[in-house]
């Protein structure tokens, strides 16, 4: 157990629908990333947050955005869903930011999303 | 842009040492290299973590040469139990100021009896 959870373990859901996934750091970490994992993609990194801002950004489309709030739990909302964004999405938590010291980054057990 | 590549699988026996390499030509300065493990339906789990030269913790080792353009993953006496997904993953790129993550494209690894 990493000590990250995230909520709901599994979503079904239709095209054109909107959801909210939710994860919850590890006790003391600033950090949050989002991270989606399908099978033609891989894993792909989403985007990041630290103590709630914005730290870095990766291949999240305009339909999809996140927020980090001041207990730090973290939020990914997918909008206008699509079959194609039907996958495994994983958050990750890490004590600083990006590029300070050794900053691993610590899975929950992901949310998997399917898209009907 | 650091690109990662890895061997799409390969196959073990028990009791063996496991080599997984990853190709990272592009790494920035400041990356760090990450190895996680991953079982099906499962988040990544860490396994290690390093810059340069050698690291070691009580599950694998971690070879980076000084060009930093490769890291090599070292599983000592693989057992059934290490069958899993092995990727890696570049630290922060800084590019006008921001960062970004690699993972690499994973490798299965298959351990026998």
């Amino acid at each position: 157990d990493s000590g990250v959870t995230q909520t709901p373990k599994h979503l079904i859901t239709a095209t054109g629908q909107r959801v909210t996934l939710r994860c919850s750091p590890r006790s003391g970490d600033l950090s949050v990333y989002w991270y989606q994992q399908s099978l033609d993609q891989g894993l792909q990194f989403l985007i990041q947050y630290y103590n709630g801002e914005e730290r870095a950004k990766g291949n999240i489309l305009e339909r999809f955005s996140a927020q980090q709030f001041p207990d730090l739990h973290s939020e990914l909302n997918l909008s206008s869903l699509e079959l194609g964004d039907s996958a495994l999405y994983f958050c990750a938590s890490s004590y600083s930011r990006a590029g300070v010291g050794t900053d691993t980054q610590y899975f929950g057990p992901g949310t998997r999303l399917t898209v009907l | 842009l650091a690109k990662t590549t890895q061997p799409i699988s390969m196959d073990s026996y028990e009791g063996q040492e496991v080599n997984i390499t990853c190709s990272h030509n592009n790494i920035a300065t400041n990356d760090y290299i990450t190895w996680y493990q991953q079982f099906p339906s499962q988040g990544p789990r860490f396994i290690i973590q390093g810059y340069k030269t050698k690291v070691t913790n009580e599950v694998a080792s971690l070879f980076i040469p000084a060009d930093r353009k490769s890291s090599t993953l070292s599983l000592p006496r693989v057992s059934l139990s290490d069958t899993a997904v092995y990727y890696c993953l570049v630290g922060a790129s800084f590019t006008s100021g921001t960062y970004k993550y690699i993972f690499g494209t994973g490798t299965r690894l298959k351990v026998l009896a």
